[in-house]
C-alpha cells in the first residue's frame, strides 16, 4: 500500500534553512506529481507547493515563493522541500501528498518549529 | 489565494445528516470541478473522502456525498456515526497548478 513517511522537521531560528524529506513506497513514484501541505498550530491545512511527477515544473504559494524549493529523486523515491529564510510564521506540521488535481495520499507528517 | 470558506462548526446527533459548505470564488470552486474533501483527526494523517466534486474514493462509506453549486462546493455526511467526528477540509484547484484549501470544519458528534 501507499505509504509516505516524512522527516527532518525540527527547531529552527528564524532566517535559517532546514530540509524536509519525503520517503515514497507502495506506488510507482516516477509517475505521480506531488505536494506539500502545511497546518499551523490552531489552523487550517494549506497548500504549499507542486512538483510535477518528472520534476519538470514546480509551483509554490505566494507564502513560501523564492524562500522554499521543492524537488524530487526518483533513483531514492523521495521528495523534498528546501526551506531558507525561514519565519516565525512557518511554524507548521509539513505533510506530503501524493497526485495531482486531488491529493489521495498523505504522510503522517513532520513539524518545523522556527523560533528563537 | 484566499482561503476557501467553511463554518467553523458543525454538530449532529448520531443517524443524523450534517452538511458542510464550502465557498470560494469564480476564480476556484466556481470554474473547476475539481475539488475534493479531507477528513482529518488531529495528530493523523489526513484522508481523501471526496473528489471531482462528487467521487468517492473506493472505501469511502456512500454516507459521505459532495456537491456543487456556483462557487459554493458541500459536503453531506448522512447516518452520522461517533467515528465521523473530526475535522473536514475541502480544497479546489485554483489554475496554474496551485491549490486552496478551506479554513476547515470541526464535526461534533453530539
Amino acid at each position: 500500500q501507499v505509504q509516505l513517511v516524512e522527516s527532518g522537521g525540527g527547531v529552527v531560528q528564524p532566517g535559517g534553512s532546514l530540509r524536509l524529506s519525503c520517503a515514497a513506497s507502495g506506488f510507482t513514484f516516477s509517475s505521480y506529481g506531488m505536494h506539500w501541505v502545511r497546518q499551523a498550530p490552531g489552523k487550517g491545512l494549506e497548500w504549499v507547493a507542486f512538483i510535477r511527477y518528472d520534476g519538470s515544473n514546480k509551483y509554490y504559494a505566494e507564502s513560501v515563493k523564492g524562500r522554499f524549493t521543492i524537488s524530487r529523486d526518483k533513483s531514492k523515491n523521495t521528495l523534498y522541500l528546501q526551506m531558507n529564510s525561514l519565519r516565525a510564521e512557518d511554524t507548521a506540521v509539513y505533510y506530503c501528498a501524493k497526485d495531482l488535481w486531488q491529493l489521495t495520499d498523505w504522510g503522517q507528517g513532520t513539524l518545523v518549529t522556527v523560533s528563537s | 489565494q484566499s482561503a476557501l470558506t467553511q463554518p467553523r462548526s458543525v454538530s449532529g446527533s448520531p443517524g443524523q445528516s450534517v452538511t458542510i459548505s464550502c465557498t470560494g470564488t469564480s476564480s476556484d470552486v466556481g470554474t473547476y470541478n475539481y475539488v475534493s474533501w479531507y477528513q482529518h483527526h488531529p495528530g493523523k494523517a489526513p484522508k481523501f473522502m471526496i473528489y471531482d466534486v462528487s467521487k468517492r474514493p473506493s472505501g469511502v462509506p456512500d454516507r459521505f456525498s459532495g456537491s456543487k453549486s456556483g462557487n459554493t462546493a458541500s459536503l453531506t455526511i448522512s447516518g452520522l456515526q461517533a467515528e465521523d467526528e473530526a475535522d473536514y477540509y475541502c480544497c479546489s484547484y485554483a489554475g496554474s497548478y496551485t491549490w486552496v484549501f478551506g479554513g476547515g470544519t470541526k464535526l461534533t458528534v453530539l
